[in-house]
């Protein structure tokens, strides 16, 4: 299947700072990435959908000003963290998709801690 | 009412055993179920999808869906260790693009020596 990687895979931050998560697409051209989170004995969540060239479309509930999302190619989308609180600690997985295809290929994810 | 449930488990099965796992949702108008595992700390990894009423089988997995019941199910057959994780239901909207995914909250699958 269609590699994904995420960077970085972890990260440590303080409150109040930002952090800027990377998802690629290494093998093939992504129409459509997607940005899910998980909490802790939780099941995944979607925060965004975006679309290269367009502005992400966000669900009911996300802040899209503290969660800003740039998909500036087919191969690349970042999610940047803006001013990150305790709350926002989670593990945060992309994935991409193809046009025509069910199928979606996740990234490894990234694990954000803010203390 | 939550939109996909599993029950969290865990469930316990032997090695070699025949794992069954359930899930239900809430959208009538769904059209495409999937299955996932995860393992603790990782991300989860695709075991299959279905769109049909009916079975669908690849190797030890097997895919069940009833459109009428609003169900899915999930048979593992001759359960390894090494199936050891949380399985994730999810369910799309759409059939034939990649698009929105809900998810359960998962069951935790514990196959014992």
């Amino acid at each position: 299947g269609a590699v994904v990687s995420q960077h970085p895979s972890w990260v440590i931050c303080k409150s109040g700072t930002s952090v800027k998560i990377e998802c690629r697409s290494l093998d093939f051209q992504a129409t459509t990435m997607f940005w899910y989170r998980q909490f802790p004995k939780q099941s995944l969540m979607l925060m965004a959908t975006s679309n290269e060239g367009s502005k992400a479309t966000y669900e009911q509930g996300v802040e899209k000003d503290k969660f800003l999302i740039n998909h500036a190619s087919l191969t690349l989308s970042t999610l940047t963290v803006t001013s990150a609180h305790p709350e926002d600690s989670s593990f945060y997985i992309c994935t991409n998709g193809l046009a025509g295809a069910d199928e979606q290929f996740f990234g490894p994810g990234t694990r954000l801690t803010v203390l | 009412q939550k939109e996909v449930e599993q029950n969290s488990g865990p469930l316990s099965v032997p090695e070699g055993a025949i794992a069954s796992l359930n899930c239900t949702y809430s959208d009538r108008g769904s059209q495409s179920f999937f299955w996932y595992r995860q393992y603790s700390g990782k991300s989860p990894e695709l075991i299959m999808f279905i769109y049909s009423n009916g079975d669908k089988e690849d190797g030890r997995f097997t895919a069940q869906l009833n459109k009428a019941s609003q169900y899915v199910s999930l048979l593992i057959r001759d359960s390894q260790p090494s199936d050891s994780a949380t399985y994730l239901c999810a369910v799309s909207l759409s059939a034939g693009t990649a698009s929105k995914l809900t998810f359960g909250t998962g069951t935790r699958l514990q196959v014992t020596l």
